[in-house]
């Protein structure tokens, strides 16, 4: 499919596991993000990624691992999955070829996390 | 550290009405703003994004504002639909901290009735 996708959409899991969300763009855009979206504190970005072989942290980077080996994947690793990483978490990517779509974020569907 | 702010954070109108969404933000260094619609139990769409050298963008019923020195947006949403009901986000990528991250508002969420 084209666009953006994730998976799983949904997932329960419990404490102290490891857990990864995948993220796939089919644009071949540069820069790809992972934001979290909580009640409360709205969506706060976790990691980005300006290219493959390229991440930063951002906002809320603790607990949290990415890695982006390919253009079109960023995985979001939680090494040992804690309660308060309960959350909806979106991917998104920006990058396109005009001054304006380079700028421009899309958004996958977003992944549902529940840490027992 | 850059804050952005929605005002209303919810608003209900009868189905026809122009109406205006704001967003203020702290830091006038800023790339571009962008707004965003977001469905319940969705992701979020891009509506229109107002680069920090333009003043404002349209596509169709939508029109959005930017005056960078006074640090506001506004969202203009013409005669609107019940289909327009949804969460209106808007975010800002701010000059300190990396290129093209954004930094969102709570949002205000619209309810439009028939």
């Amino acid at each position: 499919d084209a666009g953006i996708t994730q998976s799983p959409r949904y997932k329960i899991t419990e404490t102290g596991r490891q857990v990864t969300l995948m993220c796939h763009q089919t644009w071949s855009h540069s820069y790809m993000f992972w934001y979290r979206q909580d009640l409360g504190h709205g969506l706060r970005l976790i990691y980005y990624s300006a290219a493959a072989d390229i991440t930063d942290k951002g906002e809320v980077p603790d607990g949290y691992v990415v890695s982006r080996s390919k253009t079109e994947n960023f995985p979001l690793t939680l090494e040992s999955a804690t309660r308060s990483q309960t959350s909806v978490y979106f991917c998104a990517s920006s990058g396109g070829v005009t001054p304006y779509s380079y700028n421009e974020q899309f958004f996958g569907p977003g992944t549902r996390l529940t840490v027992l | 550290k850059q804050e952005v702010t929605q005002i209303p954070a919810a608003l209900s109108v009868p189905e026809g009405e122009n109406l205006v969404l704001n967003c203020s933000f702290t830091d006038s260094a800023i790339y571009n703003l962008q707004w965003f619609r977001q469905d319940p139990g969705k992701g979020l769409t891009s509506l229109l994004l107002i680069q920090s050298s333009q003043r404002e963008q349209t596509s169709g019923r939508l029109n959005a504002s930017l005056d960078k020195s006074s640090g506001r947006s506004t969202l203009y949403i013409a005669a609107s639909q019940p289909g327009d009901s949804a969460t209106y986000l808007c975010a800002v990528s701010p000059f300190s901290g990396g290129y093209n991250k954004l930094i969102f508002g709570a949002g205000t969420r619209l309810a439009v009735h028939p």
